[in-house]
């Protein structure tokens, strides 16, 4: 049962351009959220979180985005920079169980 | 001030033997986590584990597989008799508590399990 879900497997945008890659979930117990960035050969590290009484949070060209009522976050970064290609996890939190997406793979070209 | 560490990074096994996987938390960190990534797949949780206690297995298979945090050294996953679906990365990560703040931790870099 995946209860999250990233439909977008891959996404590849223009250096400058804003990226926003999205992430859906089915459980409602979920009260915490957060996006974690992959590099090849490393492990993931986090990048941003949102709790679910917010609806939006923002760290410099990093926004996560939270709608309770259609299950939906994204996170959008402004401006792009080729440093920002990776793999990007959104994980969804119900207590100790944390349930990760299947990732998207960003490229953002120079 | 060195970050969760894993080894070894690749581990090659046939069908049929043992695989022992290790996770050193950070410093200071009693919680540790273990998470698979499947390919194609994200990451999926398997066990928590506190020192010298399973909190919650609910992710792991119910067979072959075991871990354990003790008192003194590394977390141990260990996957007995592995078959070629257990080729996997395998992710641990640690955190100072169970908070909500601390899930904004470290992972390792990962084992890289290939049976063959």
């Amino acid at each position: 049962d995946q209860q999250v879900k990233q439909n977008s497997p891959s996404l590849s945008v223009q250096e400058g351009r804003i990226s926003i890659l999205n992430c859906d979930y089915t459980n409602s117990m979920f009260d915490y959220f957060l996006w974690y960035k992959k590099y090849p050969a490393e492990g993931p590290t986090f990048l941003i979180s949102i709790s679910s009484i917010k609806d939006k949070n923002e760290d410099g060209r990093f926004t996560v985005f939270l709608n309770k009522s259609a299950k939906h976050l994204s996170l959008h970064i402004v401006p792009s920079q080729p440093g920002d290609s990776a793999v990007y996890f959104c994980a969804a939190l119900n207590n100790n169980d944390m349930r990760f997406g299947a990732g998207t793979r960003l490229t953002v070209k120079p | 001030n060195a970050g969760v560490m894993q080894n070894p990074r690749h581990l090659v096994r046939r069908r049929g033997q043992e695989a022992r996987l290790r996770c050193s938390p950070m410093k200071g960190h009693s919680h540790v986590y273990w998470y698979r990534q499947l390919p194609e797949e994200g990451l999926k949780f398997m066990v928590y584990l506190q020192k010298e206690n399973i909190i919650d297995e609910s992710g792991m298979p119910k067979e072959r597989f075991s871990a354990e945090f003790p008192k003194e050294g590394p977390s141990i996953l260990r996957i007995q008799q592995v078959v070629r679906g257990d080729s996997a990365a395998y992710f641990c990560a640690s955190s100072r508590t169970s908070g909500r703040a601390d899930y904004e931790q470290y992972f390792g870099p990962g084992t890289r399990l290939t049976v063959t």
